[in-house]
């Protein structure tokens, strides 16, 4: 089955410096890369996904990266705020099987 | 619109006994994933429903079981309850048909296992 490995397990930053998360998986037919927030106490929340006809994505403050060939793909947060520390999942999936999870990266931004 | 809702959100059980939660599917949603979270880990897959039946199913024993109801709701059980058992479970619905659409997470039920 599909295996994810995500790193870093933690990540400390300064408010406005950027963070990178980076995540690989191991089934090449996998084809959506979707990124979960969860924060203390809550369940998971979708903040970006990204297919595998795409190479990036942008939202705002958010970008995924993904390449096909190397199978990893990688979450990145410009002019990180407070408010963005958390906990983020990365996650994999084919076709119509089930998401499978990466272990999780903290992040925390310090005033 | 109500999002997917979990109860109970917390509860706490004796080795050995069986334990059941709940989840209503976001509105429009008529597929139920559950997913088991031990402490500082990444989701885990349990299973999924969708026409009341059991569709997929992850790496968990017979003690895991559930159900999905006419409106799409579901249940979990867990018999014989493990201390290893204890973790947060979560709900996620989605809609079927759609191999890269979102699933949307519960709060959880957080189940501690003494």
């Amino acid at each position: 089955g599909e295996n994810v490995e995500q790193h870093p397990s933690t990540l400390s930053v300064q408010e406005g410096d950027s963070a990178v998360i980076k995540c690989t998986y191991s089934d090449s037919a996998s084809n959506y890369f979707p990124w979960y927030k969860q924060e203390l106490g809550k369940g998971p929340q979708l903040i970006i996904d990204i297919r595998s006809n795409v190479g990036e994505k942008k939202d705002q403050r958010i970008a995924v990266t993904l390449n096909k060939t190397a199978k990893h793909f990688s979450l990145h947060i410009t002019e990180t705020q407070p408010e963005d520390s958390a906990v983020y999942f990365c996650a994999a999936r084919k076709g119509y099987s089930t998401l499978t999870f990466g272990k999780g990266t903290m992040l925390l931004v310090s005033p | 619109d109500a999002g997917v809702t979990q109860s109970p959100t917390h509860l706490i059980k004796t080795r050995g006994q069986q334990v059941t939660l709940r989840c209503s599917p976001k509105s429009g949603h008529d597929t139920v994933s559950w997913y088991q979270q031990a402490l500082g880990q990444g989701p885990q897959f349990i299973f999924q429903y969708y026409e009341e039946e059991e569709r997929q199913r992850g790496n968990f024993p017979d003690r895991f079981s559930g159900h999905q109801f006419p409106n799409y709701s579901s249940e979990l059980n867990v018999n014989a309850l493990l201390l290893g058992d204890s973790a947060l479970y979560l709900c996620a619905s989605s809609l079927a048909g759609t191999n890269t659409g979102e699933l949307f997470f519960g709060e959880g039920s957080r189940l501690t296992v003494l």
